[in-house]
């Protein structure tokens, strides 16, 4: 199994730019989540999904949306990239144990 | 919702010391309990798991951690730190039992540093 996998793994965009991260888990878990990790802040959530075609928003969702068109995959897309979106961003999954499991991580920089 | 204190951003012990790392949670109702651990660019890892009425929970790498109604507290020890410890942890805490959002609410992490 690769468990949770994160796609790029390194990113630079321009101010206004858009793009998606994919994350894909082999699990079979229901729930999916972005977060995104700033130095000092810990971890923060910005969407989450508790099945297939559902979202919700989390904590830090200004700027952000997702897609959960299948169970296996959870899309955080930007739309229009503002520096203050730099950060490393973690997608995890989880089934019925709670305990989460994690991607590896996605570094966008915002220039 | 709920919230998650860890006691100290930054610890600092020598290789064979103990470790102690301290997290407190906000929640009338036991939830679920977590520690995980991120080495430098990797993603989290889970330590270890609280989730019964056992109140000395042991994780991987010799870590354990317990839990303290009374306190609201679930401090991470171990008993004789190695260098291969040094990262940053954090505690998480889920909804209260009986939730089925899935979330979990996170610390804000604790760097430890191991010296030879």
């Amino acid at each position: 199994n690769a468990g949770v996998t994160q796609t790029p793994k390194f990113r630079v965009l321009k101010t206004g730019q858009s793009m998606t991260l994919l994350c894909a888990q082999d699990m079979n878990h229901e729930y999916m989540y972005w977060y995104r990790q700033d130095p000092g802040m810990g971890l923060r959530l910005i969407h989450y999904s508790v099945g297939e075609g559902t979202t919700a928003k989390g904590e830090v969702p200004d700027g952000y949306n997702v897609s959960r068109l299948k169970k296996q995959n959870f899309l955080l897309g930007l739309e229009s990239a503002a520096p203050s979106q730099t950060s490393v961003y973690f997608c995890a999954s989880s089934g019925r144990g709670a305990e989460q499991y994690f991607g590896p991580g996605t570094r966008l920089t915002v220039t | 919702a709920q919230s998650v204190t860890q006691l100290g951003s930054h610890v600092s012990v020598s290789e064979g010391a103990l470790v102690l790392l301290r997290c407190n949670y906000s929640s009338s109702v036991p939830p679920y309990l977590f520690w995980y651990v991120q080495y430098p660019n990797q993603g989290l890892q889970l330590l270890l798991k609280y989730t019964s009425a056992a109140t000395l929970v042991k994780g991987i790498n010799g870590f354990e951690a317990e839990f303290k109604k009374s306190e609201t507290s679930f401090h991470l020890t171990k008993p004789s730190a190695h260098m291969s410890d040094a990262a940053e942890y954090f505690c998480a805490v889920s909804e209260e039992r009986g939730s089925t959002l899935g979330r979990l609410y996170f610390g804000r992490g604790t760097q430890l540093t191991v010296w030879p």
